[in-house]
This record gives C-alpha cells, sequence and structure tokens, in this order.
C-alpha cells in the first residue's frame, strides 16, 4: 500500500515569498501524484497532476511541482506567493492502472501574510 | 453549473439517529468516492463506487452504508450515529478509478 509525508504542517510566508512545500511518497511501483487546494470553507481542487512524461508540471496559478523519482518527491512550488494562496495543500498518490485508491498526505496550511 | 453537488451543507442531529448525505455529479464520471476529512483536515477515503458497483471499501463502521442508485447518483447513509461520526464529508467523482477528481462542496456533519 502507497503512503504519503508532507513534512511542512504549517508554513507562514510573506507575500512574495517563494514557497515550496515537500512532498513524499512510499511505493515500489509506477504512481500518478496530485496536488490539490483546499481554500478554507472551501472543497478541494487539484492544482496539477503527474502521469508520465516531463517531470516538471505546471499547474494553475503559478504553482509548479516536479517529480524527482530517486526520492519519490513530488515538490510543490511557487516563486511569488499572494495573500490569496492562503490555503491548505494536500499531496496525493494513487498506483497506475486499474480502480486505485488515491491516498492523501496530511495537508499543509499554507498562511500567507500580507 | 455545479459538477458535484451535495446535500445537506451542515447536518446537526443526536447520537443514535440515522441521517443520510446525498450526492450527484453531472460530469458523466463512472467513478464516485466518499470521504471523511477529520477536525484536523486529514482526508481518508470510505468508499469507491464505479458504474454502481463497490469497488474500494476500506475499515468502515457496518454503521455507514452506500448506495448508487446510478453512476451520477452515490448517497452515503450513516445508521446509529455516534460523536466520533462529527467530520465534514466530501463526495468526489472521476473520470475512471485514479484519475483527477472533483469534489462537492461537502457536508459538515455535527452529532451532538
Amino acid at each position: 500500500a502507497q503512503s504519503v509525508s508532507q513534512h511542512n504542517h504549517h508554513v507562514i510566508l510573506s507575500e512574495a515569498a517563494s514557497l515550496e512545500l515537500g512532498c513524499n511518497y512510499s511505493y515500489g511501483g509506477t504512481v500518478n501524484l496530485f496536488w490539490y487546494v483546499q481554500y478554507p470553507g472551501q472543497h478541494l481542487q487539484l492544482l496539477l497532476k503527474y502521469f508520465s512524461g516531463d517531470p516538471l508540471v505546471k499547474g494553475i496559478k503559478g504553482f509548479e511541482a516536479e517529480f524527482i523519482k530517486s526520492k519519490f518527491s513530488f515538490n510543490l512550488r511557487k516563486p511569488s506567493v499572494q495573500w490569496s494562496d492562503t490555503a491548505e495543500y494536500f499531496c496525493a498518490v494513487n498506483a497506475s492502472g486499474g480502480y486505485q485508491k488515491v491516498t492523501f498526505g496530511i495537508g499543509t496550511k499554507l498562511q500567507v501574510i500580507p | 453549473d455545479t459538477a458535484v453537488s451535495q446535500t445537506p451543507k451542515y447536518l446537526v442531529t443526536q447520537m443514535g439517529n440515522d441521517k443520510s448525505i446525498k450526492c450527484e455529479q453531472n460530469l458523466g464520471h463512472d467513478t464516485m468516492y466518499w470521504y471523511k476529512q477529520d477536525s484536523k483536515k486529514f482526508l481518508k477515503i470510505m468508499f469507491s463506487y464505479n458504474n454502481k458497483e463497490l469497488i474500494i471499501n476500506e475499515t468502515v463502521p457496518n454503521r455507514f452504508s452506500p448506495k448508487s442508485p446510478d453512476k451520477a447518483h452515490l448517497n452515503l447513509h450513516i445508521n446509529s450515529l455516534e460523536l466520533g461520526d462529527s467530520a465534514v464529508y466530501f463526495c468526489a467523482s472521476s473520470r475512471q478509478g485514479g484519475n483527477e477528481q472533483y469534489f462537492g462542496p461537502g457536508t459538515r456533519l455535527t452529532v451532538t
């Protein structure tokens, strides 16, 4: 079974600071990787996903993530955060192929100070 | 147009009661899910259905029973509610299992 670790549980940044949220997964086979965002009081929305191909994936709102297979990592980055990026960020993974359940990380709460 | 909708949005009830949460998706997806998000925001899958067939059933008490009358609907019935059932329940759907998921707005269940 796969598992996901998000190392930063609560991150506080000033506007315009750069962001990197760590995500590591544990699974021996081929995986699909996701980052979801949950704004306060709202439902989860997909930020970006990796299935195959270029390990550097770009998502909405200026976010990107890099899949490093050797490190089992899929860190989320943004060069300059805005106050509106304040939200909870979830990394998720599932095994490729068939009906494989998606396992979510515990989430990282990002607070951006104006 | 709401892609994945859930009703009700809020549900406050007493211990021992039975309640249902409804979910509908208009995306034409084949797979639907129920997740429980606890007070620490941890999101855990409960059930997954593909074309009305149960494909994932995590370790969930028998008091929770999903029902899928058609592939656009996945309802969740909970019997004999307990304090520990208090959480936000999210419905989601995807084109097929393992693909990106579209989440509903959530149902905040409070058991008193």
